[in-house]
């Protein structure tokens, strides 16, 4: 059964106190790994896809990283605005059309 | 700007009521999905369509039930709601090349059952 997990639940950074949010998956045959971004209230907004172990992809001041077995989201010297919940998913080993999401880490950052 | 829209963000029902939310994309996506979020859980798939009149069933889909006539509308059914189903849907869509993994959401119907 496809698996993925996300740590911490919740993160509560102070603003400039960088950190990494960690996604561990279980599925068979990885077909890439998606990283999205949630503000409360709406809908999840797409971030990044990787797609094999070695592979980085950054925005501003978030860069997610991936291994065999688990990705990372790094967030380097964060603001107010990052503070969100953050998703990671997979494509299902059954459907390619089908995602498997963890269940976020919510983050939250002080001025 | 890509929009995906769903039709009401709150409501409030009554146990048994038949409950419709209904979903528009304007990207001309084959796809569309329906999540529901809850707490804890994630978003788990209820149903996707890959074309119109075609469904297939996620990983909760038992009291509900879909609908898609055109391309661009993707409707949840809810025959019977209760107090279990309070939760938070989601509507995506996606034109869906392999792996790209960008789901498109709309902003949720937060349903309450009463």
């Amino acid at each position: 059964e496809d698996q993925v997990t996300q740590s911490p639940e919740a993160l509560r950074l102070q603003e400039g106190e960088s950190s990494s949010l960690n996604c561990s998956y279980t599925v068979s045959g990885l077909r890439g790994l998606f990283w999205y971004r949630q503000d409360p209230g709406k809908g999840p907004e797409f971030l990044f896809t990787l797609y094999s172990a070695g592979e980085e992809k950054e925005k501003e001041r978030l860069k997610a990283t991936l291994t065999k077995k688990e990705s990372f989201l790094h967030i380097t010297a964060p603001k107010p605005e990052d503070s969100a919940t953050y998703l990671c998913a997979v494509p299902s080993s059954g459907s390619a059309r089908q995602l498997t999401f963890g269940s976020g880490t919510q983050l939250t950052v002080l001025p | 700007d890509v929009k995906v829209t769903q039709s009401s963000r709150y409501l409030v029902k009554r146990t048994g009521e038949k409950v419709f939310l209904e979903c528009v994309q304007d990207m001309d996506h084959e796809n569309m999905f329906w999540y529901r979020q809850d707490p804890g859980l994630g978003l788990r798939l209820i149903y996707f369509s890959y074309d119109v009149k075609m469904k297939e069933k996620g990983d909760i889909p038992e009291g509900y039930s879909v609908s898609r006539e055109k391309k661009e509308r993707f409707s949840l059914i809810l025959e019977s709601a209760s107090t279990n189903q309070t939760s938070m849907y989601l509507c995506a869509s996606t034109s869906w090349t392999p792996n790209t993994g960008e789901l498109f959401f709309g902003e949720g119907s937060r349903l309450t059952v009463l």
